[in-house]
């Protein structure tokens, strides 16, 4: 049972650059969300993704935007890349319960550690 | 926003020694979850814990709930060298229907041999 996986693992842009991450949710889930985690901080979410579409998403600009595809990976762009986008970025899946509403435990990837110069 | 807040924020101990660490939050939750890190890599889930639960264990785990102190510790018995990590709370925030986890700035634990 594959867990998920991102890639790549690290990745070296300059100001201004496009960036895109991907990621693949674990087998069984359908839910994606990524999330930001600047050095020495918590996580913090970015967006989530659900049958394609963005269901819900944190306080990030429109800079940062996704997608998901009909086999539930999904890619993280970034656009006009600033220096405080360097962080670690996680992708998480999981899958609603039986009541069909409430996220319960969530599945992290290893990340991909962005260094913006 | 963090939700949550660890405390100590660094906790430094012996091999075999317990280690505990705290959680304080700020809106009311549906659960709440302990994840651990290491050397920032991918987070790890160690336990998730209801909001009408008030113990719950795992193995060398322990985590309680305070609702009415809106806190949570997690205790890690007899630690271990390889239980060196970052540990961070998280619950599913509430106004946005539980879809995203909201997370607290962790606790730095080092286990010495």
């Amino acid at each position: 049972d594959a867990g998920v996986t991102q890639s790549p693992t690290h990745l070296i842009k300059t100001r201004g650059q496009q960036v895109t991450l991907r990621c693949s949710p674990k087998s069984g889930h359908d839910t994606v969300s990524w999330y930001q985690q600047a050095l020495g901080q918590g996580p913090q979410f970015i967006f989530q993704y659900y049958e394609e579409e963005e269901r819900q998403r944190g306080n990030f600009p429109d800079r940062f935007s996704g997608h998901q595809f009909p086999n539930y990976s999904s890619e993280l762009n970034v656009n006009a890349l600033l220096l405080g986008d360097s962080a670690l970025y996680l992708c998480a899946s999981s899958t609603l319960d039986l009541a069909g509403k409430i996220q319960e435990t969530q599945y992290f990837g290893p990340g991909t550690r962005l260094l913006v110069l | 926003s963090q939700q949550g807040e660890e405390d100590p924020q660094a906790l430094s101990i012996q091999e075999g020694e317990n280690a505990t660490m705290n959680c304080s939050y700020k809106t009311s939750i549906n659960n709440l979850q302990w994840y651990r890190q290491n050397s920032g890599r991918g987070l790890v889930h160690l336990i998730l814990i209801r909001s009408n639960e008030r113990e719950k264990h795992s193995g060398r785990l322990r985590v309680t709930l305070d609702t009415s102190k809106k806190s949570s510790s997690l205790l890690i018995t007899a630690s271990r060298a390889a239980d060196t990590a970052s540990y961070f709370c998280a619950s599913p925030h509430p106004d946005t229907g539980f879809q995203k986890l909201v997370f607290g700035t962790g606790t730095r634990l080092l286990v010495s041999p």
